[in-house]
């Protein structure tokens, strides 16, 4: 079936260590993006890319860093940088990102500091 | 400064219909609305999506005025399983750079 798979759902860091989050997509969608969800809030931008080999930093890029090798592929690093990394991580593709088409999501991964 | 803004929490009863409104001021000329629901620790699922007037599909109604400067998802006879977050999603033209601003989410609460 096609779809957005993220990996892993849940992770757990000790303070100091950079993580990878994994997103794949068989959609053949030009569009993917990440976003932060903090308990009880909305949706943050992190990062979108709308080509290979290109990327751009959306409202919260600070402490985080992504990589477009491939169309399908869309990891995001959660660096040592990033003060507080605890949160729910959402990864969404679409066809364009202008005009605004269909995001579909992945069922996110929840990243816990220790 | 672009926004959208919505309300943070409704109740409502099984088998009423339910109304949420957005408004987006600054909504890019040639863009859509759209609207997803999200239940807990899941990613965002679509609902419906338009650019005027209205839309309608299997699950929901999107009312959208000449101005295009809110719109309205409107849920007929909803149940239990409709409790969920709704958030709209509209694409912004800002200082010629293009951005998705999402709204913070209704929080919607159905009774028995």
């Amino acid at each position: 079936d096609g779809g957005i798979t993220q990996s892993p759902k849940y992770l757990f860091r000790k303070e100091g260590q950079n993580v990878t989050l994994s997103c794949e997509q068989n959609l053949n969608h030009d569009a993917m993006y990440w976003y932060r969800q903090d308990p009880g809030q909305g949706l943050r931008l992190i990062y979108y890319s709308q080509i290979v080999n290109d990327f751009q930093k959306g409202d919260i890029a600070e402490g985080y860093s992504v990589s477009r090798e491939k169309k399908e592929s869309f990891p995001l690093t959660v660096t040592s940088a990033q003060k507080n990394p605890t949160a729910f991580y959402l990864c969404a593709s679409s066809e364009l990102q202008r005009p605004t088409g269909e995001l579909f999501f992945g069922e996110g991964s929840r990243l816990t500091v220790l | 400064l672009a926004k959208t803004t919505q309300p943070i929490s409704m109740d409502s009863y099984e088998g009423q219909e339910v109304n949420i409104t957005c408004s987006h001021n600054n909504i890019a000329t040639n863009d859509y609305i759209t609207w997803y629901q999200q239940f807990p620790s899941q990613g965002p699922r679509f609902i419906i999506q338009g650019y005027k007037t209205k839309v309608t599909n299997e699950v929901a109604s999107l009312f959208i005025p000449a101005d295009r400067k809110s719109s309205t998802l409107s849920l007929p006879r909803v149940s239990l399983s409709d409790t969920a977050v709704y958030y709209c999603l509209v694409g912004v033209s800002v200082d010629s750079n293009y951005q998705l601003i999402w709204g913070a989410g209704t929080k919607l609460i159905i009774k028995p």
